[in-house]
């Protein structure tokens, strides 16, 4: 089976860089995805590592490590939009298609 | 224009009632998904549809059927609903690449 830890809240300031991080163990792998989730909204998709290493995508960027089961989301210059449910997923391989999503991470921005 | 659409959003019904969440996706998508969201915010995927053949039922009770007319809808029908059902449904289709796009979810509140 599958499971992602991470932390359940992380509050941080307006302008400021937070972390993420996202620990896994997991009898298959086939690439770490981070998605927000808004209060009352649906989760959106970030970013999706497949091989260890860094993904930038503008203010965000995710972080891979699969010798150590571990992963992260960097958000830099943070806005007070960015107050949000962060949540990592792992993919099954082969041809289920499954997706197992992590615990979640209430992040707060506080001016 | 909405990539994944369900509906009904909010849906109050008595403990013992039957009840179906439709979803749609224009994406082209070949897979879809339902998932549930407690009240903690966690995330479990349900079933899993590609091209409308079942590929994913987790261990979710009976009284959950889902049924995919053709590849762009996936709805669920609920049968003898409990209070444990309330939780907010998502449903999701992906992209070849893994990238999930969510509904606007489906708040079921069973009274």
């Amino acid at each position: 089976g599958q499971s992602l830890e991470q932390p359940s809240e992380v509050t941080a300031v307006e302008g400021a860089i937070v972390q993420i991080n996202c620990t896994y163990q997991t009898s298959g792998f086939y690439g770490l995805s981070w998605y927000q989730q808004h209060d009352g909204g649906a989760p959106t998709f970030l970013s999706y590592n497949a091989l260890d290493g860094l993904e930038e995508t503008g203010r965000f960027s995710s972080f891979l490590s699969r010798s150590d089961s571990y992963g992260y989301l960097l958000l830099q210059e943070l806005q007070m939009k960015d107050s949000a449910s962060y949540f990592c997923a792992v993919r099954d391989p082969g041809g289920y298609q499954k997706v197992t999503f992590g615990t979640g991470t209430k992040l707060q921005v506080i001016p | 224009d909405t990539a994944v659409s369900q509906t009904p959003k909010y849906l109050v019904t008595q403990m013992g009632n039957d009840k179906s969440i439709k979803c749609e996706q224009n994406l082209g998508h070949d897979t879809m998904y339902w998932y549930k969201q407690d009240s903690k915010k966690f995330l479990k995927i349900m079933f899993s549809y590609n091209n409308k053949e079942l590929i994913i039922n987790e261990t979710v009770p009976n009284r959950f059927s889902p049924k995919s007319p053709d590849k762009a809808h996936l709805n669920l029908h609920i049968n003898s609903l409990e209070l444990g059902d309330s939780a907010v449904y998502f449903c999701a289709s992906r992209k070849p690449s893994g990238e999930q796009f969510f509904g606007p979810g489906t708040r079921l509140t069973v009274l």
